[in-house]
Parts: structure tokens; C-alpha cells; sequence
């Protein structure tokens, strides 16, 4: 199956920072397929982009997403409060699908 | 609006059963494939199960097959998930997921909704 490995496993940033998220895969992910999710403590998972760089209905512009092969980032251009979170990327290459395990962006 | 609502969650010994089910509305539910991913205490996502919209073609993850079942009942516009032989590590928050896998699920998709999980708990 394909290892999903995040980095770094906590970013502690300031309002309105950037916000820089690496997904890197034990093998290359095809066609592009992969996506990230948003988790906030309590609630359940919400899915952000697909297909790398592809935001979900009603997602804001600030989320954007980029990569290829086995390199992905999801960049948060200027952190919101509600942004405070943790992310999760996942693969759709091949089964069994599988995801990565999480970055925690907290309040610095 | 699309909404997925899990139930049948709850403390269960191990080696015993448990059926969850997930009510679906706002979309054509016989059209999509859906999901089960389930969420230990304090970790990550994992998927545990899908099924195709017509029921064809079910998988799963090597930690739950052969004792957890996925089933549908489109007329119903429910999702099920039996688990039998439950163990400690099963203990975690279900949730059913709106899929997008196409093919039968020979081409896996990503998840566009989620529910809000069910919490099962395995413990003597």
C-alpha cells in the first residue's frame, strides 16, 4: 500500500502567517490523485482539494494545493482563526486508499 | 443539502457484534458509492470499508475483513456496517462517507461528505 508520510507533525503559527503543508508518498501517486482534508477538533473530516490542486465547493482561495510523484504541499496563504485545524492528505491512486497521519496546525 | 447520519454505535465486549447504519439524503443515493473510515482515539483516518452504489464489488481493509460486512439498501437510502468478532483495537469513531469511486470501485475516489461518526467502543 501507499505510505502517505505528513510534515511536520505540529506547525504553531500566528494569525494571518503562512502556513505550509508537505505530504510526501512511498511510491508515486498517479494521475494526481490526492487529496487533503480539514479536521477541527470534535467534528468530523472535511474535504478541502482533490486531484491535488483542486478546491472543493465553498473552500476558500486562501487553501491551495500543488505537487506531483510522491511531493504534495496544501499552503494556507494567511491563517484565520477557523483555520486553526488539523490536515490530512489522502491517496486515491490505488487501493486500499489510504491517508496520511495529520498535521496539526495550532495557535503560536 | 447533502446529510449522513450514523447510528448503532455503543460499549461491546470483545468478540461480540455490532450493526451501525448510516441514513443518507440530499443526493441520489443509489447513484454513489459510499464508505466507512474509522478514527482510534487520538489518530488518524482509516478507510475500513466501500461499497458501490448498485452493492457490487465490496472492499476492505486487511484489519477488518473477513469480520466486517458492508451492505446497502438504496430503497432505504441506508448504509450498513456489520462487525462481528470485534476487538480492543476496533474501538474508534465511525463515519459513513460519500464516495466518489467510480468503475465499481475499480477506480477509487476521494470522500466529498462526511456524517459525524458513531463512537464504538470494544472493552470487558
Amino acid at each position: 500500500e501507499i505510505v502517505l508520510t505528513q510534515s511536520p507533525g505540529t506547525l504553531s503559527l500566528s494569525p494571518g502567517e503562512r502556513a505550509t503543508l508537505s505530504c510526501r508518498a512511498s511510491q508515486s501517486v498517479s494521475s494526481n490523485y490526492l487529496a487533503w482534508y480539514q479536521q477541527i477538533p470534535g467534528q468530523a473530516p472535511r474535504l478541502l482539494i482533490y486531484g491535488v490542486s483542486t478546491r472543493a465547493t465553498g473552500i476558500p482561495d486562501r487553501f491551495s494545493g500543488s505537487g506531483s510523484g510522491t511531493d504534495f504541499t496544501l499552503t494556507i496563504s494567511r491563517l484565520e482563526p477557523e483555520d486553526f485545524a488539523v490536515y490530512y492528505c489522502q491517496q486515491y491512486s490505488r487501493s486500499p486508499r489510504t491517508f496520511g497521519q495529520g498535521t496539526k496546525v495550532e495557535i503560536k | 443539502d447533502v446529510q449522513l447520519l450514523e447510528s448503532g454505535g455503543g460499549l461491546v465486549q470483545p468478540g461480540r457484534s455490532l450493526r451501525l447504519s448510516c441514513a443518507a439524503s440530499g443526493f441520489t443515493f443509489s447513484s454513489y458509492a459510499m464508505s466507512w473510515v474509522r478514527q482510534a482515539p487520538g489518530k488518524g483516518l482509516e478507510w475500513v470499508s466501500a461499497i458501490s452504489g448498485n452493492g457490487a464489488g465490496p472492499n476492505y481493509a486487511d484489519s477488518v475483513k473477513g469480520r466486517f460486512t458492508i451492505s446497502r439498501d438504496n430503497s432505504k437510502n441506508t448504509l450498513f456496517l456489520q462487525m462481528n468478532s470485534l476487538r480492543a483495537e476496533d474501538t474508534a469513531i465511525y463515519y459513513c462517507a460519500k464516495d466518489l469511486s467510480r468503475e465499481q470501485l475499480v477506480r477509487p475516489g476521494f470522500f466529498d461528505y462526511w456524517g459525524q461518526g458513531t463512537v464504538v467502543t470494544v472493552s470487558s
